[in-house]
């Protein structure tokens, strides 16, 4: 159990286009998903925190207007890159949280978002 | 968040008993720790998750002294397969389940 997919596995995309990244929970509800992102030798960075049925917290720094999350249902939230430029290109992992006594995070294989 | 301070780098050779240690000077009461495996390019995989004493799946064993300010990630027989990045995780899963990562241990694991 505790599976969760990413779809696309992986994109490649012109500059100013718009990315959508769908993170699913496949045998489980999660009402909390985190997106992540991480570049080459580096570890995961927290993006942001999408709650289901309400707005994304996103971390300092990460700008909420070109990272779009929505979190529509409790077994998918998107992630939508909007006007991506090749810095935004990246590896990106989404996690969700199953809720128990230890509310344990289950991650997906990874999108990796390549910007020309 | 409780930060965690792991070792950069280890090497191993198969069939060892590899430890990797982490450091949470400032875990939280309800903080619970749990260790995670990536691969290149790949998600990170759960591995093991502990509050205190020990904990033994099939993959591997959790050791957490009394103090809780440290843990032992224990893999029993490594194989070259094993290679990977290792990370330590405290949470404060009362506050939103929020995980930062740090930079993680690389186990390289050799023939």
């Amino acid at each position: 159990g505790a599976v969760v997919s990413q779809h696309p596995s992986w994109v490649i995309c012109k500059s100013g286009t718009s990315v959508k990244i769908e993170c699913r929970s496949l045998d489980f509800q999660a009402t909390t998903m985190f997106w992540y992102r991480q570049f080459p030798k580096q570890s995961l960075m927290l993006m942001a925190t999408s709650n289901e049925g309400s707005k994304a917290t996103y971390e300092q720094g990460v700008e909420k207007d070109k990272f779009l999350i929505n979190h529509a249902s409790l077994t998918l939230s998107t992630l939508t890159v909007t006007s991506a430029h090749p810095e935004d290109s990246s590896f990106y992992i989404c996690s969700a949280k199953r809720t128990g006594i230890t509310d344990t995070q289950y991650f997906g294989p990874g999108t990796r978002l390549t910007v020309l | 968040l409780a930060k965690t301070t792991q070792p950069i780098s280890m090497d191993s050779y198969e069939g060892q008993e590899v430890n990797i240690t982490c450091s949470h000077n400032n875990i939280a009461t309800n903080d619970y720790i749990t260790w995670y495996q990536q691969f290149p390019s790949q998600g990170p995989r759960f591995i093991i998750q502990g509050y205190k004493t020990k904990v033994t799946n099939e993959v591997a064993s959790l050791f957490i002294p009394a103090d809780r300010k440290s843990s032992t990630l224990s893999l029993p027989r490594v194989s070259l397969s094993d290679t990977a990045v290792y990370y330590c995780l405290v949470g404060i899963y009362n506050q939103g389940g929020k995980l930062i990562f740090g930079q993680g241990t690389e186990l390289s694991v050799k023939p």
